[in-house]
């Protein structure tokens, strides 16, 4: 069955260091999205992509935060100087065509446990 | 935007037992609701869904009620199993193409 892999599972960083997660989307999915779960607390929306630009974007994603796709299959995102606040879940997730009001499912990777130290 | 409150935030049932899960939203034009179950330091992982022109859906044990008028949306578990034991997160769309999500339900199956 088809599945979003996301490397690394676990990524320790220090405090004002760059980080790059990474994520393969499902093949024949077009929309890209990040999300984040602080310990403890609900999954939260960081961004949207579609055609290779962002589409939608939360008041999380400010400007330490950018994601690309820089070939075929991966989505990235990067955090320009980590914060300690950073640390998190993060999630990748890929639907077929466009999720939320469409009524299409978006599919979740396992995810990067991001600890800033 | 949308909000999205859930009840109970905590829920222990015995093995056996039916649970049930309670989600309200605030848009009435929200027209899709998945459900999604995350185990122990994995990524949520969809087990059902409704859209708004149905007022149910099963699918074996799992059930989901929407009743559009109150809006809220419920998720049914049936004959439960230890391994329903997880944290279960309802959502709704949020205007554009991304999902605001509950505050989880810890379900606990006590065998």
């Amino acid at each position: 069955e088809p599945e979003v892999t996301q490397t690394p599972s676990h990524q320790v960083t220090q405090m004002g260091q760059e980080v790059i997660l990474r994520c393969v989307p499902i093949s024949n999915h077009l929309y890209f999205y990040w999300y984040r779960q602080i310990l403890g607390q609900k999954v939260e929306f960081l961004v949207s992509f579609y055609n290779n630009e962002i589409s939608e974007k939360s008041e999380i994603f400010d400007d330490q935060f950018s994601v690309e796709r820089p070939d075929g299959s991966n989505f990235t995102l990067k955090i320009r100087s980590t914060k300690l606040e950073d640390s998190a879940m993060y999630f990748c997730a890929s639907s077929v065509i466009q999720g939320g009001q469409a009524g299409t499912e978006a599919f979740f990777g396992q995810g990067t446990r991001l600890t800033v130290v | 935007g949308e909000n999205v409150e859930q009840h109970p935030s905590t829920l222990s049932v015995q093995e056996g037992d039916s649970a049930v899960i309670k989600c309200t939203y605030s848009d009435s034009a929200s027209n899709y609701f998945p459900w999604y179950k995350q185990e122990l330091g994995k990524g949520p992982q969809l087990i059902i869904d409704i859209r708004s022109n149905v007022g149910e859906k099963k699918d074996q044990r799992i059930a989901v009620t929407l009743n559009k008028t109150a809006k809220h949306f419920s998720l049914h578990i049936t004959e439960t199993q230890p391994e329903d034991s997880a944290v279960y997160f309802c959502a709704a769309p949020n205007y554009g193409q991304n999902f605001v999500f509950g505050p989880g339900t810890r379900l606990s199956v006590l065998p």
